[in-house]
């Protein structure tokens, strides 16, 4: 099945810098890439998702980019602001032999943004 | 629409106890998960229902675990008996054309304690 490695697990800035979440995927058939936001205490939301026939894609302050020869996503956070605080999620489905569409998570960043 | 509803919020239990966990998906989404969030493990899918029938219960820990979804609009998961290691929080989510890679909208989550 599918396996989604995600990095780093804690990723701590100050505001107004960058930061950057990456995320590999092992199937190849995998075609759909969300990303959720978990603030403390709350549900994950999703914020961002990217499919295979796309490279990157931007929504205000946060974009992402797909790598499939790589097998690898990234979510990218300009200008961080404290309200940016939260575990971020990434998910990759699509893929296996009968392509399933049930997304597999990788283990969260916990992204603090220091005022 | 009100999201996708769960009860109990929290639940703090004695080992030995049966717990059920319910929860309400979206009106109208045919896809139906129960994820549980421990800060060792991330999120880690349990079960998926289809159309009410459950389709990957590969997650599912042990017979101690079980989940149903008797009609469109509810679902339980139980845990009969409980022990301390089943501490954490557990997501109910549905999503409406989950193989054109849909949207996951969770529940707020039931936090469950077992003394």
């Amino acid at each position: 099945g599918e396996n989604v490695e995600q990095h780093p697990s804690t990723l701590s800035v100050q505001e107004g810098d960058s930061a950057v979440i990456k995320c590999t995927y092992s199937d190849s058939a995998s075609n759909y890439f969300p990303w959720y936001k978990q603030e403390l205490g709350k549900r994950p939301q999703l914020i961002i998702d990217i499919r295979s026939n796309v490279g990157e894609k931007k929504d205000q302050r946060i974009a992402v980019t797909l790598n499939k020869t790589a097998k690898h996503f990234s979510l990218h956070i300009t200008e961080t602001q404290p309200e940016d605080s939260a575990v971020y999620f990434c998910a990759a489905s699509g893929g296996g032999s009968g392509g399933s569409y049930i997304p597999t998570f990788g283990r969260g960043t916990s992204l603090i943004v220091h005022p | 629409d009100a999201g996708v509803i769960q009860s109990p919020r929290h639940e703090v239990t004695e080992m030995g106890q049966e717990v059920t966990l319910r929860c309400k998906p979206i009106s109208g989404h045919n896809s139906l998960f129960w994820y549980r969030q421990t800060m060792m493990r991330g999120l880690e899918l349990l079960i998926y229902f289809n159309n009410n029938v459950p389709i990957d219960d590969s997650g599912m820990p042990e017979d101690r675990f079980s989940a149903k979804m008797p009609n469109a609009s509810f679902s339980t998961l139980k845990i009969q008996p409980s022990e301390p290691r089943d501490s954490a929080v557990y997501f109910c989510a549905s999503s409406l054309e989950l193989a054109r890679g849909g949207e996951l909208f969770f529940g707020e989550g039931s936090r469950l304690t077992v003394l």
